[in-house]
């Protein structure tokens, strides 16, 4: 069964700073998703990025990116110029790319950004 | 073009009674998952079903629970002689197979007193 961990369950940042969040997981497959998710105090799950495990390139949009270490089997997201609506719960997340359709979440880390 | 809408979005009920959680997923999306999120167990799966039917349950934690799925759109989970230990917030999600990506809905807050 495949496994997601995060290990860092609070990290803070000052605003218009970069942080980085980590991800590790563990599978025996070879062709998957993973995601990361913000959740708001709203309670709506937000997909905020994706990468596909057979791309090489790791995924950006806007300000945030990930950086995608396939044989470490690492996932790290990284938010540039941090913002005060990026305050959220974050969640990493595994998906197998066949069969099992379902989402593997890691604990979550709160990211907090201080003004 | 709307999203994925939940319903009740909070939920108080008496341990012992049964309760009935719906979800609407997006218009056209043919998977659909139920996640239980809660603070001791963190975000966990229930159920997915690909049209009407569902070809894993696996997540679903004991035969107190139970899902349908009707037309290819509305689900219910039903939580039978509910428990203090099912209080969490129940999340749905839909996705349209061929793009992978679940949407998710604002979720139902259950509570058990």
């Amino acid at each position: 069964a495949q496994t997601v961990t995060q290990s860092q369950p609070e990290m803070s940042v000052q605003e218009a700073e970069t942080v980085t969040l980590s991800c590790t997981y563990d599978t025996s497959e070879s062709d998957y998703y993973l995601f990361w998710y913000k959740q708001p105090p709203s309670r709506q799950m937000i997909l905020v990025i994706r990468q596909e495990a057979y791309k090489q390139q790791n995924a950006t949009e806007n300000r945030f990116s990930v950086n995608f270490q396939k044989a470490a089997k690492s996932f790290s997201l990284k938010i540039s110029d941090s913002q005060l609506g990026d305050a959220a719960m974050y969640f990493c997340a595994y998906r197998s790319r066949q069969g099992a359709q379902k989402l593997v979440f890691g604990q979550g880390t709160r990211l907090t950004i201080n003004p | 073009g709307a999203g994925v809408s939940q319903s009740p979005s909070n939920k108080v009920t008496e341990k012992g009674k049964d309760v009935e959680l719906r979800c609407d997923p997006i218009s056209g999306h043919t998977a659909l998952y139920w996640y239980r999120q809660s603070l001791g167990q963190g975000l966990e799966f229930l159920i997915y079903f690909q049209g009407n039917s569902a070809p894993d349950k696996s997540g679903l934690p004991s035969d107190r629970f139970s899902a349908e799925r009707t037309g290819g759109s509305v689900s219910t989970l039903t939580i039978q002689r509910t428990q203090q230990e099912d209080s969490a917030v129940y999340l749905c999600a839909s996705s349209n197979r061929q793009v992978g990506e679940q949407f998710f809905g604002p979720g139902t807050r259950l509570t058990v007193l």
